[in-house]
């Protein structure tokens, strides 16, 4: 079975900072990543998608991917109280279409 | 409006009482897929579809049923619910290209007593 693994634990930043998430994945033959963000209650909302190693920038969002070490993190930058949610890392098969999710960090910034 | 549309949102029934929670989807997306979520579990795969008459297995199938004879609409069936089964569950679409993002629908918080 394909794991995603994201660090456990909330994270507390405060607002206008940088909060920084990371997320390990087993399969080397993926090919797409993908960070969601989902607030309590609600459904998964897509923020960042990346198909190539490097940097991909979004606004205050920046993902970047390491295909050789089997990493993808998520930057976000000026934190904002609206920012408080849990963020999913997606990892998804080649070929199959199965994106299989890590368990998600928590991240709360406080004013 | 794009969307995926699940019916109902919150759900409360008994141990044994068949039940479907639907989900159609208006953006002709070939790929569906069910959801469970629960505290300390994250998302796990039920079932998925591959385009219409093609479904497979996800990661916790035990229990559930679905089918794809349209397009747009791809049920979960719990044939016999078990409180066990009580969860949220999300349906999600795509296109079939492997750069096609997953959009989910507003989830279904079923309960089983």
């Amino acid at each position: 079975q394909k794991e995603v693994e994201q660090n456990s634990g909330p994270l507390s930043v405060p607002e206008g900072a940088i909060a920084s998430l990371n997320c390990t994945y087993s399969d080397r033959g993926s090919q797409s990543f993908f960070w969601y963000r989902q607030y309590s209650g609600k459904s998964p909302e897509l923020i960042m998608s990346i198909y190539s190693n490097g940097d991909k920038e979004d606004g205050r969002f920046t993902a970047q991917l390491n295909k050789a070490s089997q990493y993808v993190s998520l930057l976000i930058r000026d934190s904002q109280p609206s920012d408080s949610a849990t963020y999913l890392c997606a990892v998804k098969d080649y070929g199959n279409n199965r994106l299989a999710f890590g368990k998600g960090n928590q991240v709360v910034v406080i004013p | 409006e794009a969307q995926v549309t699940q019916n109902p949102r919150y759900l409360i029934t008994v141990t044994g009482k068949k039940l479907t929670v639907t989900c159609s989807q208006n953006m002709n997306h070939e790929y569906m897929s069910w959801y469970r979520q629960d505290p300390g579990l994250g998302l796990r795969q039920i079932y998925y579809s591959m385009n219409v008459e093609v479904t497979d297995k996800g990661d916790v199938p035990e229990g559930y049923k679905v089918s794809r004879k349209e397009k747009r609409n791809f049920p979960l069936i719990l044939e016999s619910p078990s409180p066990n089964q009580t969860s949220l569950y999300f349906c999600a679409s795509s296109f079939a290209g492997n750069n096609s993002p997953l959009h989910f629908g507003n989830g279904t918080r079923l309960t089983v007593t």
